[in-house]
């Protein structure tokens, strides 16, 4: 079975440019997040989606931060503008409802360097 | 809120040797803990979960027990690999209000040499 797919891995970019993640999860999981992880650090909720519906979008910065899951399947995460301080690793994990929607499943990441 | 506090590393252990990381919550409802992993260029794996007071979560070779009581769950293995090395990252997911989102804690880089 084919795990969370991201891409790209990496991205570099100059501050005040705009930048898109995209994200496949987990054939069948409804659910959807994305998460920052800063350098060192715990990852973070920023978004999360049940089918195409967000609902909990409270961590997102929505000044500069967007997302879609159109048609409920796969996802982008868009910054526009950058700024310096959106370095970080930006995650997407999805999960089954239900009994095990606990269960969250993590891509590789996409490693933003904002520069 | 919730929240999760997690042993700073890097903790360095020589291989065979066994390893605790401590792992201590917060959470205003009745969670579900968990350890995940992350091995270098790799997302995180659920490493082991427990979803009610006294259970043992385990997995390769990895025990974790759910303590209600001092709201602990620490992560434990008796003989560790160079293999293991990698992030450990304690998480809990409050089924309450929070619905499904897992707050994790800041992570412990462990290396094990040979």
């Amino acid at each position: 079975e084919a795990g969370v797919v991201q891409s790209p891995r990496y991205k570099i970019i100059e501050k005040k440019q705009p930048v898109a993640f995209w994200c496949n999860p987990i054939s069948g999981h409804n659910t959807l997040y994305w998460y920052r992880q800063n350098l060192g650090q715990g990852p973070e909720l920023l978004i999360r989606y049940e089918n195409e519906e967000a609902v909990d979008d409270s961590q997102l910065p929505k000044d500069r931060f967007s997302a879609e899951r159109l048609k409920g399947v796969d996802s982008t995460l868009k910054i526009q503008p950058a700024e310096l301080g959106d370095s970080a690793v930006y995650l997407c994990a999805s999960s089954l409802r239900g009994e095990h929607s606990y269960e969250q499943y993590f891509g590789p990441g996409t490693r933003l360097t904002v520069t | 809120g919730n929240s999760v506090t997690q042993m700073e590393g890097p903790v360095t252990l020589s291989e065979e040797a066994f390893l605790t990381i401590n792992c201590t919550y917060t959470a205003t409802g009745y969670p579900s803990l968990f350890w995940y992993v992350q091995y270098p260029g790799e997302g995180l794996q659920l490493l082991l979960k427990a979803t009610k007071a006294d259970d043992k979560g385990s997995n390769k070779g990895f025990e974790a027990t759910y303590r209600k009581e001092t709201t602990s769950f620490h992560l434990e293995k008796g003989s560790v690999q160079v293999s293991d090395s990698a992030v450990y990252f304690c998480a809990l997911s409050d089924r309450g209000n929070a619905g499904n989102m897992l707050t994790f804690g800041g992570g412990t880089r462990l290396m094990v040499k040979p």
